[in-house]
């Protein structure tokens, strides 16, 4: 079944060591979307590729970036992860133009736990 | 801005009994969509189902439903004869035509009885 992936399900860093987390996906969408949950709030978007334009939310703290080397791909790099960045990152996609109007597909999350 | 409201932080309801869930938003747009998303503990979410504001109709699939009243920017959504499996984490969603951008509400927890 065509769908989005997340690696890993759970992921516990160090404080300030970077870490690397990872989206695939076989639907061959073209917009790819990271978002940030913490627990009991609503997620938070933090940025999302539109083909290969990147799209930063102007809240979007400069300690997470992202790289998108082709469809199927996307990464989320946290520089230097503080405790406050605990919480379930959502990898979604969708197909640009009527596609959105269908909403996300998301993948299962990555929780991310900082000692 | 756009911003999406679900006033209930928790709501309950009783093995096969009717519930209803509310969302409210704002914006100043006249096309764009609406969902409702369920989120189960420790699993992915997935649509429910969705809305064009453009639809008088409401929405409906299987037991879920919605109530669509654009004038009042109100958005609720109802499951009918409620099951066990009906138990996540819902939540109300909005997005622009013109956009990629999906605002989510706070989200409403659904418990069910047995």
């Amino acid at each position: 079944d065509a769908m989005v992936i997340q690696n890993p399900r759970y992921q516990v860093t160090q404080f300030g060591k970077p870490v690397t987390l990872s989206c695939s996906q076989t639907l061959n969408h073209n917009v790819m979307y990271w978002y940030q949950q913490k627990s009991s709030q609503a997620p938070k978007l933090l940025f999302h590729y539109y083909d290969k334009d990147f799209n930063n939310e102007a809240d979007t703290p400069d300690n997470f970036q992202s790289r998108r080397p082709n469809t199927s791909f996307c990464f989320l790099d946290i520089r230097s992860p503080g405790l406050g960045d605990a919480a379930m990152y959502l990898c979604a996609t969708s197909r640009a133009g009527t596609g959105t109007r269908y909403g996300y597909t998301f993948g299962s999350g990555t929780r991310l736990t900082v000692v | 801005a756009q911003t999406v409201t679900q006033s209930q932080p928790e709501m309950s309801v009783q093995e096969a009994e009717t519930v209803t869930l509310s969302c409210t938003y704002d914006t100043s747009e006249s096309d764009y969509y609406l969902f409702w998303y369920k989120q189960p503990p420790s699993r992915q979410m997935i649509l429910v189902i969705r809305q064009e504001a453009y639809k008088q109709q409401n929405a409906t699939e299987n037991r879920f439903s919605v109530n669509f009243q654009k004038a009042a920017k109100s958005f609720s959504l109802k499951i009918s004869d409620s099951q066990l499996g009906d138990a996540a984490m819902y939540f109300c969603a909005y997005k622009w035509q013109g956009a990629q951008k999906l605002v989510f509400g706070q989200g409403t927890r659904l418990t069910i009885n047995p």
